[in-house]
């Protein structure tokens, strides 16, 4: 079956960097997306991998190697904004989102 | 940026009636549109794929007599929860891609619906 793994929940402290790590084994693979989303409100696209190597897109970074089947999400100098579940997901052979859990990430001051 | 509107944002209904949710691309045309329920601290479960002109395609388990979908035209579709039950209490998103297969998903804001 196909299936994404990702940790439920990490703590972190402001200011710090924090890693959220996504390992997948799915039906093929077109590409890995990161969605940020906020108790209560729909999810927001941060990121889209589809190459191995990482990719910066400001203070977030996404890191993707498909040989490994792993992916990971690094948010650098942290917010208290940036409290909020992440989703890993990830694009089968039949173009498919394959939806993980999400981690929910709590800053602490 | 792509926009997906989703109306309304939150609706509270009596056990046994209909309930419509609309979902709509602002600034683009979505061929396909796709809708989620998400329950408390859980993921985002894909309910249907709306195809604009044709059917939608139910994932398994889900009712397709209950949860009407209609995709009628390139920037509107929509989902209605007939004959609703407490249990279909629960947050429905929309979303809509603005090109390719792998392009990202744009969300609409989500409804909760709650049915007493």
């Amino acid at each position: 079956g196909q299936n994404i793994d990702q940790p439920t929940e990490m703590t972190a402290t402001e200011g710090a960097i924090v890693q959220i790590n996504c390992t997948y084994q799915t039906s093929g693979f077109n590409g890995l997306f990161w969605y940020q989303q906020h108790a209560g409100e729909a999810p927001t696209f941060l990121s889209y991998n589809v190459l191995d190597g990482l990719e910066e897109k400001g203070r977030f970074s996404s890191f993707l190697s498909r040989s490994k089947g792993y992916s990971y999400l690094l948010l650098k100098e942290l917010q208290m904004k940036d409290s909020a579940s992440y989703l890993c997901a990830v694009l089968d052979s039949n173009y498919q989102l394959i939806w993980g859990a999400g981690t929910k990430l709590i800053i602490k001051p | 940026g792509a926009v997906v509107s989703q109306h309304p944002s939150w609706v509270i209904c009596k056990s046994g009636t209909s309930v419509k949710i609309e979902c709509r691309s602002l600034d683009f045309q979505a061929t396909t549109m796709f809708w989620y329920r998400q329950f408390p601290k859980q993921s985002l479960m894909l309910m249907a794929t709306s195809n604009e002109g044709s059917k939608a395609t139910y994932e398994q388990g889900v009712e397709k007599d209950k949860f009407l979908i209609n995709h009628a035209s390139l920037t509107l579709s929509t989902l209605t929860v007939t004959s609703a039950h407490p249990e279909d209490s629960s947050f429905y998103i929309c979303s809509a891609a603005t090109g390719t297969e792998n392009s990202p998903l744009h969300f609409g804001n989500g409804t909760r619906l709650t049915v007493t």
